[in-house]
């Protein structure tokens, strides 16, 4: 296991259309977390999951973005209707339960491009 | 409103001497500070961190000195090499057992010159 993947590591959609982007954490760790990145700006919290547990969200996260971690593997995070102002890297990031924060491992990101 | 603050877009240092990356916070319910890294097309990678009660901490070439009164903490990079160059952003959490969100800033490019 070599760390957190994402998957894609790039997509373009036009505007309207629904995207999904899934995250492999690293195996062993129970904690996921998305985060989003826009130009200029630092990672800002989307919302964690504990196993197959949501159990915080961020006010960012509306009701157009859904995320699930059906048996606390693997995760999936999806935009519907999108709108330009969701261009962003959107990143997954995984840690241990019991470690502190220092923990956190991140993926390389899905860079979404509206159009 | 933000919370954790880099008021240095870049810095731009000699290879061989000090980095100071600086960073202010807002809210006194944070307790536990990171740093991390990150390359173009790469992911943020940790640096290191900081609990509420020290003032210091140290990992080789990298210290972080927490301010508690002046809400502010600053990244010490020393001697600074050219595979320092990157984007690093401080975080901020108000709790160090993994359960809450990191707050970031916007982050600071370092640019390390030979």
């Amino acid at each position: 296991d070599t760390g957190v993947s994402q998957d894609p590591r790039h997509k373009i959609t036009k505007r309207g259309q629904n995207v999904t982007f899934r995250c492999d954490p690293i195996s062993e760790h129970n904690r996921l977390y998305w985060y989003r990145q826009t130009l200029g700006q630092g990672p800002e919290f989307l919302t964690y999951f504990q196993n197959e547990a949501q159990l915080e969200k961020s006010r960012l996260l509306s009701d157009r973005f859904s995320a699930e971690r059906p048996k606390g593997s693997f995760s999936t995070l999806e935009i519907q209707r999108t709108e330009q102002g969701d261009s962003a890297m959107y990143l997954c990031a995984s840690s241990p339960i019991g470690q502190r924060l220092d923990g956190y491992t991140f993926g390389s990101g899905t860079r979404l491009t509206v159009v | 409103d933000q919370q954790v603050k880099q008021n240095s877009p870049s810095l731009s240092v000699q290879e061989g001497r000090i980095s100071i990356l600086n960073c202010d916070y807002t809210n006194s319910m944070f307790d536990y500070f990171l740093w991390y890294k990150k390359y173009p097309a790469e992911g943020p990678t940790f640096l290191i961190s900081i609990s509420s009660i020290k003032d210091k901490n140290e990992d080789g070439r990298f210290t972080v000195f927490l301010n508690k009164s002046a809400k502010h903490l600053s990244l010490h990079i020393v001697p600074s090499q050219p595979g320092d160059s990157a984007v690093y952003f401080c975080a901020a959490s108000t709790s160090g057992g993994g359960a809450d969100g990191l707050t970031f800033g916007k982050g600071t490019h370092l640019i390390i010159q030979p």
